[in-house]
């Protein structure tokens, strides 16, 4: 079964629209961490906001927060009025503490945003 | 600061003929180390994972393999690359507390012929 989900292979926005990304999880731990990373076209992977499963606030960052609802297992990112540096793909990620003691990571497939001027 | 460095940027190289990617991260000691593949449009494929010098473990059973002969390098290699190893191979680190995020490399594009 699938950890992360992420339903949405792209998505389009207005340019200083907000925009949600949504990312449903799969894990029957306890403690877990949930993370969203951001690639542009670079290549490169960049980190952008973590929140751990005990988190009673939904994590911020800047424009960029995580519409945490532990019940349904989801972990939306929003970002707020967009910019044209915005347009990336975007991966969701979980982390289990009891898994080995690497604890990896496992990612969804990503969204592509494409943010429209 | 922390920095991870990941060479070559790109690779072509043929069927057949023997690989070798280096990641090496500095400002850190004893990191978790991670070796990932992406191929084109896709989500990110952990292939190889280190604990510690010359502790690594597979994740997914294929024609690669990995090493750390140093604490902070980490090297991905193969003997006879196929058409399927073509990819976007990342590597990352983290810390060893579990809900650190993992850092990732600039990445190496690896065609092969």
């Amino acid at each position: 079964a699938q950890k992360i989900t992420q339903t949405q292979p792209g998505m389009f926005v207005q340019e200083k629209e907000a925009v949600t990304l949504d990312c449903t999880y799969d894990t029957s731990d306890q403690s877990y961490g949930l993370f969203w990373y951001k690639q542009p076209s670079s290549g490169e992977m960049i980190f952008l906001i973590y929140q751990g499963s005990y988190d009673e606030q939904n994590a911020t960052e800047g424009r960029y927060s995580l519409n945490f609802q532990k019940a349904r297992k989801s972990a939306n990112l929003v970002i707020s009025a967009s910019q044209l540096g915005d347009s990336a793909m975007y991966f969701c990620a979980m982390r289990e503490k009891g898994q080995t003691g690497a604890n990896n990571l496992f990612f969804g497939t990503g969204t592509r945003l494409t943010v429209i001027p | 600061s922390q920095t991870i460095h990941q060479w070559p940027a790109t690779l072509v190289q043929p069927v057949g003929s023997p690989l070798s990617l280096e990641c090496t991260v500095e400002g850190t000691s004893n990191p978790n180390l991670y070796w990932y593949r992406q191929a084109a449009g896709r989500g990110l494929q952990l292939l190889f994972y280190s604990v510690g010098i010359g502790q690594i473990s597979s994740e997914v059973p294929q024609n690669l393999s990995a090493s750390r002969p140093q604490d902070r390098q980490f090297i991905l290699s193969s003997k006879k690359l196929l058409l399927s190893d073509s990819g976007f191979y990342l590597c990352a680190w983290r810390d060893q507390a579990w809900n650190n995020e993992q850092f990732f490399g600039p990445g190496t594009r690896l065609t092969v012929l």
